[in-house]
This record gives structure tokens, C-alpha cells and sequence, in this order.
């Protein structure tokens, strides 16, 4: 199974900051690339899919990149609601994967 | 609006039962793949079990395949997860999600429940 690396394990930012979260996968996954958010005490929520198409109603502010085995979330400007863990996953290949989250904590 | 609302946890022994429903609401149900995914306390997420929209095509993970069963009564627009020989380690929130393909992207999910699999 293909396995996805995310890093950086724990990303400490101020609101108004720049984060850039990466995910790398064992093998290519082309475009096929997820990303998700989740705030502690819910459900993840779909942000990013096939690499760089905003969900709907995701904020501009939320963009995704990358194709092959290398692959980046940026949120432009952090809001205080973007403090929550990332996860990245991979629907090319079966079964399909996640990775092991990316932790988005205020300094 | 799509609603997705868990249930069906709960405290169980090593080698119990267990059946997680999952209603849904706000879509044609028999449209969609439903999956479950789970979340071990503190850690990641991993893909459970997943099934077709006519329930014809089921698919589920090593870790879980001949232990739970994964089945969907679309009259009733519910997903079901028939959970037997429950280990420790299948101790998580088990979370029932929408696709349009088995391998995602999962673009609803419910709430979570909680199962928990201790002596």
C-alpha cells in the first residue's frame, strides 16, 4: 500500500501567518491527492481534492499543489479558526491511505 | 442538506459484537459509495470497509476482513458495520462517510462514534 508522509509532525504559527504543510507518498499517486481538515472533537472535513480543487465552500485562502509524489497545502493567511490537524490521503491505489497528520498549533 | 449521523457504540469485551448504523439524509442515497473510516484515540485516520451504492461490491481492510461486515439497507438510507471478534486494538471512532468512488474523496462524514474494546 502506498504510504504518505506528512510534515512538518507540528507546525507553530501566529494568525496571519503563512503555513506550508507537506505530504509525500511512497509512489506516484499523479493528481489524485486529498487533503482534509479536523478540529479536535469532529469530523474531518473535506478541504482539497485531486490535488488542487478547492471543496465547496472552502475560503480562497486554502490552496493545495503538487503531483506525483510530492504534495503541499498552503493557507495563505492563518485565521484563528485554521488551528486543527491536516491530513493528506491518496485514492489512486487500494487500499486507499492516509497520512499522519500535520498538527497546526498557535505560537 | 446531507446529514450523516452515527450510532452504535459503545463499551464491549475482546471477542464481542457490535453493529454501527450510520442514517442519512439530504442525498439520494443509493447514489453514493459509503465508507467507514477510523480513529484510534490520538492517532491517524484508516480506511475501514467501503461498499457500492447497490450494496452489490463491498471492500475492506486487511486489518478488519473476515471480522467485520459492511452492508447498506437503502429503503431505510442506512449503512450498517457489523463488528465481530473485537480486538483492542479495533478501539477507535468509527466514522461513516459519503463518495461518489470507493478510494474517495469523502466529502461528508458523520459525527463518529465511539467504540471501545476493553476487558
Amino acid at each position: 500500500e502506498i504510504v504518505l508522509t506528512q510534515s512538518p509532525a507540528t507546525l507553530s504559527l501566529s494568525p496571519g501567518e503563512r503555513a506550508t504543510l507537506s505530504c509525500r507518498a511512497s509512489q506516484s499517486v499523479s493528481s489524485y491527492l486529498v487533503w482534509y481538515q479536523q478540529k479536535p472533537g469532529q469530523a474531518p472535513r473535506l478541504l482539497i481534492y485531486d490535488a488542487s480543487n478547492r471543496a465547496t465552500g472552502i475560503p480562497a485562502r486554502f490552496s493545495g499543489s503538487g503531483s506525483g509524489t510530492d504534495f503541499t497545502l498552503t493557507i495563505s493567511s492563518l485565521e484563528p479558526e485554521d488551528f486543527a490537524v491536516y491530513y493528506c490521503q491518496q485514492r489512486t491505489n487500494w487500499p486507499p491511505t492516509f497520512g499522519g497528520g500535520t498538527k497546526v498549533e498557535i505560537k | 442538506e446531507v446529514q450523516l449521523v452515527d450510532s452504535g457504540g459503545g463499551s464491549v469485551q475482546p471477542g464481542g459484537s457490535l453493529r454501527l448504523s450510520c442514517a442519512a439524509s439530504g442525498f439520494i442515497f443509493s447514489n453514493y459509495v459509503m465508507t467507514w473510516v477510523r480513529q484510534a484515540p490520538g492517532k491517524g485516520l484508516e480506511w475501514v470497509s467501503g461498499i457500492s451504492g447497490s450494496g452489490g461490491s463491498t471492500y475492506d481492510a486487511d486489518s478488519v476482513k473476515g471480522r467485520f461486515t459492511i452492508s447498506r439497507d437503502n429503503s431505510k438510507n442506512t449503512l450498517y458495520l457489523q463488528m465481530n471478534s473485537l480486538r483492542a486494538e479495533d478501539t477507535a471512532v468509527y466514522y461513516c462517510a459519503k463518495s461518489t468512488v470507493t478510494t474517495g474523496p469523502f466529502d461528508y462524514w458523520g459525527q463518529g462514534t465511539l467504540v471501545i474494546v476493553s476487558s
